[in-house]
């Protein structure tokens, strides 16, 4: 069975840092491209980052570059978000997601067709 | 950036057919996909590319994309079916765009 678990969340203040985790199983997770996505209770769904199956490439929405890193380990059959310089407004659900095909140009052309249950995470002081 | 708009709820009563729209700028020149999503759950991918289902989706489920609309259609509603509905495109790497999320509701 495709799964994805993810885990990390927490109560962080503004400013602090985090590290959430996607463990893979069932599928060749070093095959796939893998995404995070988020879910504000305000604004739906928010894609995030990717990261190619090798990890060499790494996209990010504008509204994180520089403060979220992806990364991912494939021999653990892991994906990683570091969230750093966290705001109030990053408080959300985030979840991994697969993406079957992503291409450089049109991005995940076959949508997200695995995903994990989320894991909270809350931004307060 | 891109947006995209979709009703925050639609009801339909079991049996019948529900239809879920997802409204943006020339959105039938790009893939749509939609995702269920109950709560407690996790998202499930049940179009893409406007009207392919993957594995494990039921006929119930059709789509379509022309013009500034995709649509997303539920014939025979089951109480199964209640759930949140997303639409989503990517026409970049780093341009994956949501939909708000439509609430369906089975009376």
């Amino acid at each position: 069975q495709e799964q994805l678990v993810e885990s990390g969340g927490a109560l962080v203040k503004p400013g602090g840092s985090l590290r959430l985790s996607c463990a893979a199983s069932g599928f060749p997770f070093s095959a796939y491209y893998m995404n995070w996505i988020r879910q504000t209770p305000g604004k739906g769904l928010e894609w995030l980052s990717c990261i190619s199956s090798s990890g060499k490439t790494t996209y990010y929405a504008d509204s994180v570059k520089g403060r979220f890193t992806i990364s991912r380990d494939n021999n653990k059959k892991s994906l990683y978000l570091h969230l750093s310089s966290l705001r109030v407004e990053d408080s959300a659900v985030f979840y991994c997601a697969r993406a079957p095909i992503y291409d450089a140009s049109t991005g995940p052309s076959y949508g997200l067709d695995v995903w994990g249950r989320g894991t909270a995470v809350t931004v307060s002081s | 950036s891109y947006e995209l708009t979709q009703p925050p709820s639609v009801s339909v009563s079991p049996g019948q057919t529900a239809t879920i729209t997802c409204f943006g700028d020339q959105l039938g020149d790009k893939d749509a996909c939609w995702y269920q999503h109950k709560p407690g759950q996790s998202p499930v991918l049940v179009l893409y590319q406007n009207r392919r289902r993957p594995s494990g989706i039921p006929e119930r489920f059709s789509g379509s994309n022309s013009g500034n609309t995709a649509t997303l259609t539920i014939s025979e509603t089951q109480a199964m079916d209640e759930a949140d509905y997303y639409c989503q495109v990517s026409d970049s790497s780093t341009s994956v765009v949501f939909g708000g999320g439509t609430k369906l509701t089975v009376l």
